[in-house]
């Protein structure tokens, strides 16, 4: 089946720096990927669709210039929060969809990346 | 939009048994799918088994099968002869074929965490 890892796994950074967080598909050309949080024992929440190519398109509530998303390549999305928090702990999550492929409703996940903001 | 409920926060179940998990969904939608997807504790989600909503034969995957009521937008997941590797989070989520205007097609539910006993 088809791969996407993320990096890092887990990543911690002071208050007031930015963090960049990677989302690679390994075997197939992602040209929709999501970025997802997740809060402690609770859902999937989006944050974001980004487009290979064209300007994310972020979910009401997320704020665009903190969560900045690049999909440069058919291959890799990234993730930056930007003068990160301490509220802004979360473990992210991203999935990619495969349009080129035979189940263009299929979302792979990423394995997530845990960060904490001290 | 769409939402998904999943009205079971916690279940448990002993190994060996069957159980079954509800979910329910608001949608003027016809057209979409259903998905049912476990996360484990080392969070990766992993898709359990999917529907096509013009599809009326319920989806079976081995263990795991499911009783789509499309007209009581009712889904809800079997998993027979429970094992202990099923303790998870299981989350069931929903997808419109194509992006809506705010970017959001996928939607989860809340989530019903199972544990399976031995």
């Amino acid at each position: 089946g088809a791969v996407v890892s993320q990096h890092p796994s887990r990543v911690i950074c002071k208050s007031g720096t930015s963090v960049k967080i990677e989302c690679r598909s390994l075997d197939f050309q992602a040209t929709t990927m999501f970025w997802y949080r997740q809060f402690p024992k609770k859902s999937l929440m989006l944050m974001a669709t980004s487009n290979e190519g064209s300007k994310a398109t972020y979910e009401q509530g997320v704020e665009k210039d903190k969560f900045l998303i690049n999909h440069a390549s058919l291959t890799l999305s990234t993730l930056t929060v930007t003068s990160a928090h301490p509220e802004d702990s979360s473990f992210y999550i991203c999935s990619a969809r495969d349009f080129g492929g035979g189940t263009p409703y299929e979302q792979y996940f990423g394995p997530g990346t845990r960060l904490t903001v001290t | 939009a769409q939402t998904v409920t999943q009205s079971q926060p916690e279940m448990s179940v002993q190994e060996a048994e069957t159980v079954t998990l509800s979910c329910t969904y608001d949608t003027s939608e016809n057209n979409y799918y259903l998905f049912w997807y476990k996360q484990p504790p080392s969070r990766q989600m992993i898709l359990v088994i999917r529907q096509e909503a013009y599809k009326q034969q319920n989806a079976t995957e081995n263990r795991f099968s499911v009783n789509f009521q499309k007209a009581a937008k009712s889904f809800s997941l079997k998993i027979s002869d429970s094992q202990l590797g099923d303790t998870a989070m299981y989350f069931c989520a929903f997808m419109k074929p194509v992006l809506d205007n705010y970017g959001q097609n996928f939607v989860f539910g809340p989530g019903t965490r199972l544990s399976v006993l031995p």
